[in-house]
């Protein structure tokens, strides 16, 4: 079974610029939830998807949008980034509403950098 | 809101040493609890869960005991090795609405053994 990939895995950008950030889900998982991880931090939940929609957000402004697509592969969408939004954006699968459902499958994240 | 706090700083260890690593949480009611960890260049993977009060995790000689009367989920290893360098987090589903997915971690403690 293929776990969860992301791409690109290292990325430069500059103030003001726009990113998209792409994920496939492990074979099996229909739901993707991504994250953003700060340099010496714990990895903070900013949105998932299930069925193509939104399924519940954290604390990020809109300039963070996401996709999901048929095949339950993901985009993360960043819009006029800012210095803080430097770091790791983690992208996690998992099965549903099942009592297996928090057991997530991380990538090995997208490391942005905003100069 | 639901938070989990674990013990500050990085911890360096000498091969087959004693490991505990502090998390407590606040939340409301009993939620799962869970230890993902974190290897060099690699995405997180969980460690080991709980889902109930003083249910014990176990995996990889690695232990947790929910326990509801101190909110405390400590990680413990009786004998450590070269190969547990990572960083280590505690983790539960966010509050409100369907929170499968959706986790709050820790800030993560870096663990270091030393032959």
């Amino acid at each position: 079974e293929t776990g969860v990939t992301q791409s690109p895995t290292h990325l430069i950008k500059t103030r003001g610029q726009q990113v998209t950030l792409r994920c496939s889900s492990q074979s099996g998982h229909n739901t993707v939830s991504w994250y953003q991880q700060a340099l010496g931090q714990g990895p903070q939940f900013i949105f998932q998807y299930y069925r193509e929609e939104e399924n519940g957000r954290g604390n990020f402004p809109p300039r963070f949008s996401g996709l999901q697509f048929p095949n339950y592969s993901s985009e993360l969408n960043v819009n006029a980034l800012e210095l803080d939004d430097s770091a790791l954006y983690l992208c996690a699968s998992s099965h549903d509403r099942s009592s297996g459902a928090n057991v997530l499958t991380f990538g090995a994240g997208s490391r942005l950098t905003v100069l | 809101g639901d938070s989990v706090t674990q013990m500050e700083g990085p911890v360096t260890l000498s091969e087959e040493a004693f490991l505990t690593i502090n998390c407590t949480y606040t939340a409301t009611g009993y939620p799962s609890l869970f230890w993902y960890v974190q290897y060099p260049g690699e995405g997180l993977q969980l460690l080991l869960k709980a889902t109930k009060a003083d249910d014990k995790g176990s995996n990889k000689g690695f232990e947790a005991t929910y326990r509801k009367e101190t909110t405390s989920f400590h990680l413990e290893k009786g004998s450590v090795q070269v190969s547990d360098s990572a960083v280590y987090f505690c983790a539960l589903p966010r509050a409100g609405g369907t929170s499968y997915g959706k986790l709050t971690f820790g800030q993560g403690t870096i663990l270091t053994v030393h032959p």
